[in-house]
């Protein structure tokens, strides 16, 4: 069965301090892979999409994420996080190839950061 | 430009009642989704319009649920009757027409649907 795997569901950093959000997917082939962020009444906003080439992409917000098809994963990292970065993290997953556009979304991770 | 909204940002109802939820996206907009996050789970996906035609709509959890999309732009997502399993999150998401899985999806703020 597909899958999407986020395995921390709250994660407190103090600010300036690094960050990894990881994510992992259970998927036939090699999906594409979106990180969302959602903050307070906020939509759901893309922070970065990898679909070939580059394993490590940057994304806005001085956010990146590095693909490892050995370890299936898609973790978020930041080097020095902002108190504006506190918010939800969603990793999705979209079929590769497929017409259709669904995506595949983890349960999330808070992230909560302290000044 | 105006992103994704939806309508009403909350709404609250009893048990059996009906619920309308609406979705405009952003215009030119060819692909609009729903999807729903129920708490502490995962947002799932609900169904997809190309214009006005359901693309997908293997999402949808039963036929208590029926969303339309008339002249391809607004859509609007009903509840009739609405259940206690139906609170949660309901996101509507566009992006342009193209390859669909490669499209940016631009997700609007969410409605927060309650049944009491």
């Amino acid at each position: 069965a597909q899958s999407v795997t986020q395995p921390d569901i709250h994660i407190t950093v103090s600010e300036g301090a690094s960050l990894e959000l990881r994510c992992n997917y259970s998927y036939g082939a090699t999906p594409y892979l979106f990180w969302y962020v959602q903050s307070p009444g906020q939509g759901l906003q893309l922070l970065l999409k990898y679909f070939s080439g580059d394993t490590l992409v940057q994304g806005i917000k001085g956010f990146e994420a590095e693909f490892k098809r050995s370890q299936s994963s898609f973790n978020l990292r930041k080097p020095s996080v902002h108190w504006s970065d506190a918010a939800e993290y969603f990793c999705a997953v979209a079929p590769r190839g497929s017409t259709l556009g669904r995506l595949y979304f983890g349960r999330g991770t808070q992230l909560t950061v302290w000044p | 430009e105006a992103g994704v909204t939806q309508f009403p940002s909350h709404s609250v109802i009893e048990k059996g009642q009906t619920v309308t939820l609406r979705c405009d996206p952003i215009s030119g907009h060819d692909n609009l989704y729903w999807y729903r996050r129920v708490m502490g789970k995962e947002i799932k996906f609900l169904l997809h319009f190309v214009k006005e035609s359901k693309q997908d709509e293997s999402g949808m959890p039963n036929n208590r649920f029926l969303a339309e999309r008339t002249g391809g732009t607004y859509s609007t997502l009903k509840v009739q009757p609405a259940e206690l399993e139906d609170s949660g999150v309901y996101f509507c998401a566009s992006s342009p027409l193209g390859l669909s899985t490669k499209e940016t999806q631009y997700f609007g703020p969410g409605t927060r649907l309650l049944v009491l």
